[in-house]
């Protein structure tokens, strides 16, 4: 069966302290390995889509990477509005559908 | 571009009332997807259609809940009769070219 699961499940960092947030996933074939950040009351806000191991994404102050069994999020330097639920999602390369993680909940206080 | 656009925003209603979530997709987008999301079980898929046809329901929790695409610009969700366990958020998705999947703000419902 298909499954995600992040760690962890909440962290708190003080702004400029970098860490990284942890996906491990199984999948039958993956056929892509997706990022969300999703705010209060929003909707899930795409950012990456990884698809095979070895590759890296980067975004401002966000950086994806994939290996065969694991997705890492990078934060470098992160600022209070980078707070949020950061979601990742995989999908298989026998379905459409996305497969999401339980996300890890990001505070960083100023 | 509009974005996937959901309706209504937040409803509130009674045990056994129907309720009907709304979905107009991306324009040109051949995707769409129903999922649920709760403090417990995070996001689920409930169901997803390509090209207003579903190709697969198993997410759908019982036979309260039905989904209709009709046409490629319109999506509903169904729930008849509603019940408190129905309470949380559905967020309408879709997907046209490449794997990017988009969502809506999400319909926040509260069964009371």
């Amino acid at each position: 069966e298909d499954q995600v699961t992040q760690s962890p499940e909440a962290l708190r960092l003080q702004e400029g302290e970098s860490s990284s947030l942890n996906c491990s996933y199984t999948v039958s074939g993956l056929r892509g390995l997706f990022w969300y950040r999703q705010d209060p009351g929003k909707g899930p806000e795409f950012l990456f889509t990884l698809y095979s191991a070895g590759e890296e994404k980067e975004k401002e102050r966000l950086k994806a990477t994939l290996t065969k069994k694991e997705s890492f999020l990078h934060i470098t330097a992160p600022k209070p509005e980078d707070s949020a639920t950061y979601l990742c999602a995989v999908q298989a390369k026998n379905t459409d559908k996305l497969i999401f993680g339980t996300g890890t909940r990001l505070q960083v206080f100023p | 571009d509009a974005g996937v656009i959901q309706s209504p925003r937040h409803e509130v209603t009674e045990m056994g009332q129907e309720v009907t979530l709304r979905c107009k997709p991306i324009s040109g987008h051949d995707y769409l997807f129903w999922y649920r999301q709760t403090m417990m079980r995070g996001l689920e898929l409930l169901i997803y259609f390509n090209n207003n046809v579903p190709i697969d329901d198993s997410g759908m929790p019982e036979d309260r809940f039905s989904a209709k695409m009709p046409n490629a610009s319109f999506s509903t969700l169904k729930i008849q009769p509603s019940e408190p366990r129905d309470s949380a958020v559905y967020f309408c998705a879709s997907q046209g070219y490449g794997n990017t999947i988009y969502f809506g703000e999400g319909s926040w419902l509260t069964v009371v």
